[in-house]
């Protein structure tokens, strides 16, 4: 049965570089992996896409390695505004899964 | 550009009931995706509709279903509620059409109570 994992809660202070970590088996061929952010009482918002290696914007970046069983999301300079759940979304061919969510708290 | 909207925001309903939810995606997205959020099981994939067609389904019973209209709006319907069907409803939308995982606008979410 397919599984995505992701640590349940993170801590940080600001302006520190945070990197999340999301565990994917069975990640099929095509599928991508996506990170949202989510706000208590908001849905989730899009950060970060990547098939493989690495990908860059303007808010974080995302890293793949070969086997694509993993991926890091990577938040650099945090804020206290960065404090929210972060899901790592994968598809598994019929059906989408998402990762518990980390819920990452930014310290002054 | 307006968002994702859902209606209702919140809604109450009695075991046994049945009940509709509602969502219009951006203009121009043509892919609608649902999601049910519970605190004890997250966030879990419901079904997916591009083109009036359901291209993905998640592993839900029967009692959930849902359908796209010609104008990409979608709906989705819980037969015979149960208290376990308490939770926030996401829906979100795609302009992307090709198969895998996309960049997915969420809305606010329809929050049921099932008592």
């Amino acid at each position: 049965l397919a599984k995505t994992t992701q640590p349940i809660s993170m801590d940080s202070y600001e302006g520190q570089e945070v990197n999340i970590t999301c565990s994917h088996n069975n990640i099929a061929t095509n599928d991508y992996i996506t990170w949202y952010q989510q706000f208590p009482s908001q849905g989730p918002r899009f950060i970060i896409q990547g098939y493989k290696t690495k990908v860059t914007n303007e808010v974080a970046s995302l890293f793949i390695p070969a086997d694509r069983k993993s991926s890091t999301l990577s938040l650099p300079r945090v804020s206290l505004s960065d404090t929210a759940v972060y899901y790592c979304l994968v598809g598994y061919g019929q059906n989408f899964v998402f990762g518990p969510g980390t819920r990452l708290s930014v310290l002054p | 550009k307006a968002g994702v909207t859902q209606t209702p925001r919140y809604l109450i309903k009695t075991r046994g009931q049945q009940v509709t939810l509602s969502c219009s995606p951006i203009s121009g997205h043509r892919s609608v995706s649902w999601y049910q959020q519970t605190p004890g099981q997250g966030l879990q994939f419901l079904f997916e509709y591009f083109s009036e067609t359901q291209r993905n389904k998640g592993n839900f019973p029967g009692r959930f279903s849902g359908r796209q209209f010609s104008n990409s709006r979608s709906e989705m319907n819980v037969s015979t509620l149960e208290l376990g069907d308490s939770a926030l409803y996401l829906c979100a939308s795609s302009p992307f059409g090709a198969g895998g995982v996309y960049e997915q606008y969420f809305g606010p979410g329809t929050r049921l109570t099932v008592t």
